[in-house]
């Protein structure tokens, strides 16, 4: 199994501010997935990433909110732009796993936002 | 109608108890169905999943799908206080390496 990091685990942020999540993988990987996770909702799927292309983003997400890189087959970025205190929530990255069905998390981000 | 419905507990059992986890989907393309467990403060991590209809063992735990009511459920036999945790019923298309998650039920084990 991949085992992946996340930084930074955790952060206060200020209102209108932006947040750069990165998240490294110990193996190279085609597909990296990125998640949000809000108190009492679903696990929901931002975008996916796939190394040397643009990100595919879910309904309900944008580029310009969520921006995305992908610069190698073992690392990615997530930048929540502009805050909002909706915007409070962990944040998850995931790579495909061995099955097309599994996915192997990090241990995500904890963003809070005043 | 959410894609996929489930309920978020809290449950509460005893130890060596059977606990049965549920989940409702809409969607009937769905033909692949993971069962993700997430300890507290940790990314989820891949139980078991199932291929359309029918039941599969793993050691304690039971997965079992039926189509034709678009119900899924998780059974974990003899159940220890290191099985609480929160599942979340995760079902997909065929051909798609997109999950759509549940709500998560959170199980609590007590000694």
């Amino acid at each position: 199994s991949a085992v992946i990091s996340q930084k930074p685990s955790r952060d206060i942020c200020q209102r209108g501010t932006s947040l750069t999540i990165q998240c490294q993988v110990d193996s190279q990987v085609t597909m990296m997935f990125w998640y949000r996770q809000q108190p009492g909702q679903s696990l929901t799927l931002i975008a996916t990433a796939n190394q040397g292309s643009e990100a595919t983003y879910e309904s309900g997400f944008v580029i310009d909110k969520f921006p995305i890189s992908r610069p190698n087959l073992t690392f990615s970025t997530l930048t929540v732009s502009n805050m909002s205190p909706e915007d409070s929530s962990i944040y998850l990255c995931s790579v495909e796993g061995g099955d097309l069905y599994e996915q192997y998390f990090g241990p995500g981000t904890r963003l809070t936002v005043t | 109608q959410k894609e996929v419905e489930q309920d978020p507990g809290p449950l509460s059992v005893p130890e060596g108890a059977i606990v049965s986890l549920n989940c409702t989907y809409s969607n009937s393309a769905f033909q692949y169905f993971m069962w993700y467990r997430q300890y507290s403060r940790k990314g989820p991590e891949l139980l078991m999943y199932t291929y359309s209809s029918g039941n599969k063992e793993d050691g304690r735990f039971t997965a079992q799908v039926d189509k034709s009511s678009k119900y899924i459920s998780l059974f974990i036999r003899d159940s220890q206080p290191s099985d609480s945790a929160t599942y979340l019923c995760a079902p997909a298309q065929g051909g798609s390496e997109k999950l759509v998650f549940g709500k998560g039920t959170k199980l609590t084990v007590n000694p």
